[in-house]
Parts: C-alpha cells; sequence; structure tokens
C-alpha cells in the first residue's frame, strides 16, 4: 500500500517568505508526527497529532511554526517569516496508534527540503 | 544537551563481518529503544526495537543489546551486507502516552565487498 507522502520534495525560498509543507500519512493511521532535522544533526520533534486530541505543539521552536490536521488525514506544516535557519529537511511520520501505551512504529515519509536563501 | 548520543559518525565494515553500532542515553526515564535506517534522500524505516524490560532483541541478522545499569545499547548486524550501508539512528521514548521519540545524531556505516 501507499506510504508516507510528502511535497514538495524540495523548496527554495527567500527569508521573509511564507513557506506550507504537506503530509499525507498512511490510510487508517491516526497519530502524526512532524520533525526536522538540520545540517549535521539528529531529527528534532516539532507536533504530534493523535485522533481528535488536542495537538502536542510542545517542540514547535517559535510562534512562526504551525500545524494542522484534518481529521485523520492529511496535515499541513507552516511556516511564516522564514528566516534561514528554518533551512532543514522537515519530515512526517504517522503511526496506527494503537492503545495500551505502547509506543506505536512511526512511518516515515522521504521529507521536503527547505532552503531559505 | 544531546540525551541519545551516538558517539562514533561513521563506521566501516567488510562484507560478512559483524557491524556493532552502539548508543548511550542519559534519561534514565527511557524505557522503549528503536533503531532506525535511513538512506540518501529517503525518510527513516524502522529496523528493531526494545523495551527496557529485556536486555536482547533478535530479528533476523539484527539483534539489539540493552545494558540499563550503564545506559548503553547496541545494534548488531551479522553478517554485514553491502546493503546493510545506511545512516542508522537510535532513538529512545519514556513510553506510556508520550511517544515524542529523542533521536540520536546518527551513525553512518559502510559495508564494503
Amino acid at each position: 500500500g501507499a506510504g508516507v507522502s510528502q511535497s514538495p520534495s524540495n523548496k527554495v525560498t527567500e527569508k521573509g517568505k511564507d513557506v506550507e509543507l504537506r503530509c499525507d500519512p498512511i490510510s487508517g493511521h491516526t497519530a502524526l508526527y512532524w520533525y526536522r532535522q538540520r545540517l549535521g544533526q539528529g531529527l528534532e520533534f516539532l507536533i504530534y497529532f493523535q485522533g481528535n486530541s488536542a495537538p502536542d505543539k510542545s517542540g514547535l521552536p517559535s510562534d512562526r511554526f504551525s500545524a494542522e490536521r484534518t481529521g485523520e488525514s492529511v496535515s499541513t506544516l507552516t511556516i511564516q517569516r522564514t528566516q534561514q535557519e528554518d533551512s532543514a529537511v522537515y519530515l512526517c511520520a504517522s503511526s496506527p496508534g494503537a492503545s495500551g501505551g505502547i509506543t506505536d512504529t512511526q512511518y516515515f515519509g522521504p521529507g521536503t527540503r527547505l532552503t531559505v536563501l | 544537551d544531546q540525551q541519545v548520543k551516538q558517539n562514533s559518525p561513521s563506521l566501516s565494515v567488510q562484507e560478512g563481518r559483524i557491524s556493532i553500532l552502539n548508543c548511550d542515553y542519559t534519561n534514565s526515564m527511557f524505557d522503549y529503544f528503536l533503531w532506525y535506517k535511513k538512506y540518501p534522500a529517503e525518510g527513516p524505516t524502522f529496523l528493531i526495537s526494545i523495551s527496557s524490560i529485556k536486555d536482547k532483541n533478535e530479528d533476523g541478522r539484527f539483534t539489539v543489546f540493552l545494558n540499563k545499569s550503564a545506559k548503553h545499547l547496541s545494534l548488531h548486524i551479522v553478517p554485514s551486507q553491502p546493503g546493510d550501508s545506511a545512516v542508522y539512528f537510535c532513538a529512545a521514548s519514556e513510553g506510556g502516552n508520550n511517544r515524542k521519540l529523542i533521536w540520536g545524531l546518527g551513525t553512518s556505516l559502510a559495508v564494503n565487498p
């Protein structure tokens, strides 16, 4: 079946512009995550959606970052007034969201490489 | 402050030999650990995991060992194959409803034919 898809695969923007990144999770997965990976760094958690619960936004680095998810489907990550330090690969992952407190396996998309000039 | 540390940025191994990738953590509350593999231009893919109630988990050529007292885990690949060449990430979580994974910086493994 289809995996997690992300678009665009690459985005080059000018400092100060807004960008919107899209994630299509695996169908039926209730949990969705956004991460970013800067050059030479590990994956950095940004935000987590689980079903209809309030999202965990604790990883968002500033109020320029926001994300939305419609039900249990598509999610968009928006970065307003982009800065050069926002340049990174933005990864989306989804998981089945099984109950019981067991960490689900996260399935990752290929990422969006954002370059802010 | 890195809570999950992979101190070797790269490792080179001969085909057929054992690859050992190491990971150390500082947060004693971590109780679930995972290894992911990442090829260039692709997202990470899940490889193997271990719960803190175990000290070993094996899946084919891949075995993960956990030493809780030392806050150390390792991934063994035996025998190593050229297709195993990738970046390997160690990740940890506190389990429960906290599904935020804390990631290491990765180790780039090269398996030479």
